[in-house]
Order: structure tokens, then C-alpha cells, then sequence
């Protein structure tokens, strides 16, 4: 499946590092999501973006930083971030923001803080 | 805001038997949907529910919503091991979906 990619697949990091999610999906949708996926814990939502402006920030730490450049690509900028933050970072697009409607999700990226 | 609860949270079954996962909330839902997620893996939709009552059948898949709209089924029929992974549900509002805990089911021969 290429309808959606993220980069890196892995990423290992220290607390005082900076680096960057990227997604890019391949699909002209309008809508595009990063969740969070840690171990026993349901699909946690991150941010949401419509056609570029973020239309929910569901209380994340500040040390996570979201950019929609263009309806195509997303990135998560990430910096000082602690061991617990250490998860499966899943972004997904959909058609558009509405109800319902089928999201369609990227492999991930599994990001391990030391 | 909304949530779900998914029971259970983990099954262990032979090939060839059956198996249920159940999605319970407290309050009416707009819609429900079914995702896969196989070890390794990321989710894959499989379904949407949007009706009261509404029955939806994928081959060996059979997904329910209720008729209050706060529960939805997803039962196997006859499961494969191809059927290994977590079975998540999910229901959305304008912004958001949000999933449950997931039901992780392991099929052995």
C-alpha cells in the first residue's frame, strides 16, 4: 500500500534531540491526522488538519509540534521529549473532515526515546 | 467526549472457531467502524455502520450495530489464522474518531 508513507519507519532518539515525522499521502484527500500508539492504550489523537489549518489539538504536550505545509504532507516536529513519549506515531488522511468516513493510515513510525 | 469500551481485550482460539468482539458505549452513536491492525502493522478500515440495527457481512466477517446505537458486534466465522491481529472500533464526530481499547485475537492450528 503507497496511498500513504511516513518517514522514518524507526527513530531513536535522546531527550534533548529535535528531529521530524514526515507523512505524505498520495491520495488528494483534504484531511489529515496524527494519533498516537502506545503499548495497551487505545489510538490516542493528536492533531487534525483540514485543508491546511489544524482543527483540533487534542492537549498535547507542547514538545509536539505539528506542520501542514500543503494538504499532502505532514510532519510532526518533535523536541525535548521524555521516555514515555516513546510510541507508535500513526498518521492517516481522509477525503475530508466530516462524521464517519473512512481514514486510511500510514505504516508508522516507531519512535523509542532514551 | 465519546468513548467505547471493547471487551475483550484479548482471545486465544483454534482455527475453525468462532469469535466475537463486542463494542459497548454509554451514549448513542452516529456511526461505528471496524478496523484490522495486524501485528506489525497499521489499521485497515474494514467496515461503516451508520443505521440502527444495521447488519453488514464480509465473507467470514459479520459486523452488527445496535438498535439504541450504543453497541456494535464484529464476529468471525470459522476464523484463519490469517485472522490474527487487533480489531479495533472507532466512532467519529466532525474532527475526530475516536477508537476503542481493541480486542487482540490470536488463532492457533
Amino acid at each position: 500500500e503507497t496511498g500513504v508513507t511516513q518517514t522514518p519507519r524507526h527513530l531513536v532518539m535522546g531527550m534533548t534531540n529535535k528531529k521530524s515525522l514526515k507523512c505524505e499521502q498520495h491520495l488528494g484527500h483534504n484531511a489529515m491526522y496524527w494519533y498516537k500508539q502506545s503499548a495497551k492504550k487505545p489510538l490516542e489523537l493528536m492533531f487534525v488538519y483540514s485543508l491546511e489549518e489544524r482543527v483540533e489539538n487534542n492537549s498535547v504536550p507542547s514538545r509536539f509540534s505539528p506542520e501542514c505545509p500543503n494538504s499532502s504532507h505532514l510532519f510532526l516536529h518533535l523536541h525535548t521529549l521524555q521516555p514515555e513519549d516513546s510510541a507508535l506515531y500513526l498518521c492517516a488522511s481522509s477525503p475530508r473532515l466530516a462524521p464517519g468516513g473512512e481514514q486510511f493510515f500510514g505504516p508508522g513510525t516507531r519512535l523509542t526515546v532514551l | 467526549g465519546q468513548q467505547v469500551m471493547q471487551i475483550p481485550q484479548y482471545q486465544h482460539v483454534q482455527e475453525g472457531e468462532d469469535f466475537t468482539t463486542y463494542c459497548n458505549s454509554s451514549t448513542t452513536l452516529s456511526n461505528i467502524q471496524w478496523y484490522k491492525q495486524r501485528p506489525g502493522g497499521h489499521p485497515v478500515f474494514l467496515i461503516q455502520l451508520v443505521k440502527s440495527g444495521e447488519v453488514k457481512k464480509q465473507k467470514r466477517l459479520t459486523f452488527q450495530f445496535g438498535e439504541a446505537k450504543k453497541n456494535s458486534s464484529l464476529h468471525i466465522t470459522a476464523t484463519q489464522t490469517t485472522d490474527v491481529g487487533t480489531y479495533f472500533c472507532a466512532t467519529g464526530t466532525a474532527s475526530k474518531l475516536t477508537f476503542g481499547t481493541g480486542t487482540r485475537l490470536q488463532v492457533t492450528l
